[in-house]
């Protein structure tokens, strides 16, 4: 079975634009999660999805962060007026249920490496 | 303290040495414990998960000290391929919490 696709693999964009990242689950994963790595540092959680309601964003850095999922599924993370700070990998994550108490392991996609000039 | 704070290394070990690393955590209520591998440029992924009795996958060797709230990692017969960033990670309310990570260089 397919694993977590993220895509695109790569985007540079231009301080000031609006970026589209895109996640697709590994199917029958109800909870999905966003992160954000900067070079050589740990990764930064972002947000959470259990289906398609986002009940943790506490790590949304600013309100030109946002994230939707449909259909329980496919999830876009949107930042808008990109500014240089952004520039990171940005990973997506999936796994069977919520990873809290239950402790069910998360996948990683690919991430999507983000460049903002 | 912070959540999951791990010693960043990085450790520099001969090929064929015995490696070990240790990761402490803040939330006592927290249940599940994971090892993360992560490849430079890559995606961490699942190295094994740690359970209270301890637990061993090939030449891995996971424990958990609840009462200390810290784990290990012992990585026996180290090879170049051992070579990458060890994240401890530890389960939360809604999510899971990594530690920045322990790099390990494995050399010839």
């Amino acid at each position: 079975g397919a694993g977590v696709s993220q895509s695109p693999s790569n985007k540079v964009t231009e301080k000031g634009k609006d970026v589209e990242l895109r996640c697709d689950p590994i199917s029958g994963h109800t909870a999905l999660y966003w992160y954000r790595q900067s070079l050589g540092q740990g990764l930064e959680f972002l947000i959470y999805f259990q289906g398609n309601s986002a009940p943790d964003k506490s790590g949304l850095p600013s309100d030109r962060f946002s994230a939707e999922r449909t259909g329980g599924s496919v999830s876009t993370l949107t930042i808008q007026r990109t500014q240089q700070e952004d520039s990171a990998v940005y990973l997506c994550a999936s796994s069977l249920a919520a990873s809290g108490r239950s402790g069910n392991i998360q996948y990683f996609g690919a991430g999507t490496r983000l460049s903002v000039l | 303290r912070k959540e999951v704070e791990q010693d960043p290394g990085p450790f520099n070990v001969p090929e064929g040495a015995t490696v070990a690393f240790n990761c402490t955590y803040s939330n006592s209520a927290s249940q599940s414990f994971f090892w993360y591998r992560q490849d430079c440029r890559k995606e961490p992924k699942l190295l094994m998960s740690v359970y209270s009795s301890g637990n061993e996958d090939g030449r891995f060797t996971a424990q958990l000290n609840r009462a200390s709230q810290y784990i290990s990692l012992l990585i026996r017969d180290s090879k170049l391929s051992d070579s990458a960033t060890y994240l401890c990670v530890v389960s939360g309310y809604s999510t899971l919490t990594f530690g920045k990570g322990t790099m390990l260089l494995v050399s010839p």
